[in-house]
């Protein structure tokens, strides 16, 4: 079906050590893959995208992992801060009719 | 700044009434959403834009109604005619339909009386 779902709806991680958020696609047509933060009450924040030509992406703090052949995304957040706590949703761009398909989240909570 | 606005940020409103949320964006985007948001769950889309003067239902659009008559601005109505208008409302832009990420505002929460 088509649908993007995540592992494990929260997790804690200690402050300073590396978190993993995964998310699981349906869909192997999918060829863009965005992740995103949403605070409490605000909106969703862009974070890193990763298109399928690629496996691996890097940018602050964060990468992105996609591997085609299980259809897994996962993003990593190195040395986490309490500024980190938040639902982190991946979100897939789906080519047969160029729908954009988010995932319900997982809540990160920063343990001090 | 550029950026995506929504208002009013928490809007209540009675029973039996339409009322309409704002967002205008100064990205020059093309693309304008809409999303619903219920607690614990993902993104559903009431509707979409591609360009002034077009738009299309996403798999909420039911009670729900759009304009867009300029490319900055994309209002979004909830009419009566919605069983269950309570929700935060989220609206998107981005470069094009595809292949691009969206931004979003920051949102408007509906409470309905």
């Amino acid at each position: 079906g088509e649908s993007v779902g995540l592992h494990l709806p929260t997790l804690s991680v200690q402050e300073g050590d590396n978190s993993i958020i995964n998310c699981a696609y349906s869909n192997s047509a999918s060829d863009y893959f965005i992740w995103y933060k949403q605070e409490s009450g605000k909106g969703p924040q862009f974070i890193i995208d990763i298109r399928s030509n690629m496996d691996k992406r890097q940018g602050q703090r964060v990468t992105v992992l996609l591997n085609k052949t299980v259809k897994h995304l996962s993003l990593q957040i190195a040395a986490t801060q309490p500024g980190d706590s938040a639902v982190y949703f991946c979100a897939e761009n789906w080519g047969r009719d160029d729908k954009i398909i988010f995932g319900k989240g997982t809540r990160l909570h920063i343990l001090p | 700044d550029g950026g995506i606005t929504q208002s009013p940020k928490y809007l209540f409103r009675k029973e039996g009434q339409n009322v309409t949320l704002s967002c205008e964006q100064n990205l020059n985007h093309d693309a304008m959403y809409w999303y619903r948001q219920d607690p614990g769950q993902g993104l559903r889309l009431i509707y979409y834009s591609q360009i002034v003067n077009d738009f299309q239902k996403g798999d909420i659009a039911e009670g729900y109604s759009v304009s867009r008559e300029k490319k900055e601005s994309f209002p979004l109505t909830v009419t009566s005619a919605q069983k269950n208008p309570t929700a935060f409302y989220l609206c998107a832009s981005s470069i094009s339909r595809t292949g691009y990420e969206q931004f979003f505002g920051p949102g408007t929460r509906l409470t309905v009386l």
